[in-house]
């Protein structure tokens, strides 16, 4: 079964950039596509982007466009995401997934990224 | 983009019926998912495509999907299913889930 393993929770300033890792274990790492899902306090699940594991191939999510950078290291089972000019309201709960057919059946424990100065 | 809209929150006496609805144009024509989430915790699959269930999920919970709204029944509430509930559909346009706002579930 897949397991998804996140990097500890962050704390940024404004305008700062933040790298959150995702590293996959018990299932071959190529052939997903990882999903970054956020969660802002009191908010609901808000898609970012996905990364394919196989390829590198990234699908962002409009409203993230020119601020979120994917990629993976297939050697180390891991895929990254890095989202720069952190604003307040980018403080968020950050989770990584891998979808099955439509579905997001495995999730990492979730990254907490604080913005605050 | 497509919108699925939960009511903000729903509550329930314990052993009753809770029910979940998401709202979409013509979602009954979609495959709907839905999620629990528990405090600081990650979301957790209760219903796919409609109405299957994981084998880990009781048969307490169910689902439904036609014309505009899809519906998430919980039978024979408990205190532990307090949580919030999720609908996610796939937007083949875009490539990518599509959550719910979400709907908090207070057992009283």
């Amino acid at each position: 079964q897949l397991q998804l393993v996140q990097s500890g929770a962050e704390v940024k300033k404004p305008g700062a950039s933040v790298k959150v890792s995702c590293k996959a274990s018990g299932y071959p790492f190529p052939g997903h596509h990882i999903h970054w899902v956020r969660q802002a306090p009191g908010q609901g699940l808000e898609f970012v982007g996905w990364i394919s594991s196989n390829t590198g191939g990234t699908n962002y999510a409009q409203q993230f466009q020119g601020r979120v950078t994917m990629t993976r290291d297939t050697t180390l089972s891991t895929t990254y995401m890095e989202l720069s000019r952190l604003r307040s309201d980018d403080t968020a709960l950050y989770f990584c997934a891998s979808v099955v057919g439509t579905t997001y059946d495995y999730w990492g424990q979730g990254t907490l990224v604080t913005v605050s100065s | 983009s497509y919108v699925l809209t939960q009511p903000p929150s729903v509550s329930v006496a314990p052993g009753q019926t809770a029910t979940i609805t998401c709202g979409g144009n013509n979602i009954g024509s979609k495959s709907v998912h839905w999620y629990q989430q528990k405090p600081g915790q990650a979301p957790v699959l209760v219903v796919y495509d409609d109405s299957d269930r994981p084998s880990r999920i009781p048969e307490r919970f169910s689902g439904s999907n036609s014309g505009n709204t899809a519906t998430l029944a919980i039978n024979k509430v408990e205190a532990g299913d307090e949580a919030d509930y999720s609908c996610q559909v796939w937007d083949p346009s875009s490539d990518h889930g599509v959550f719910g706002g979400g709907t908090k579930l207070t057992v009283l």
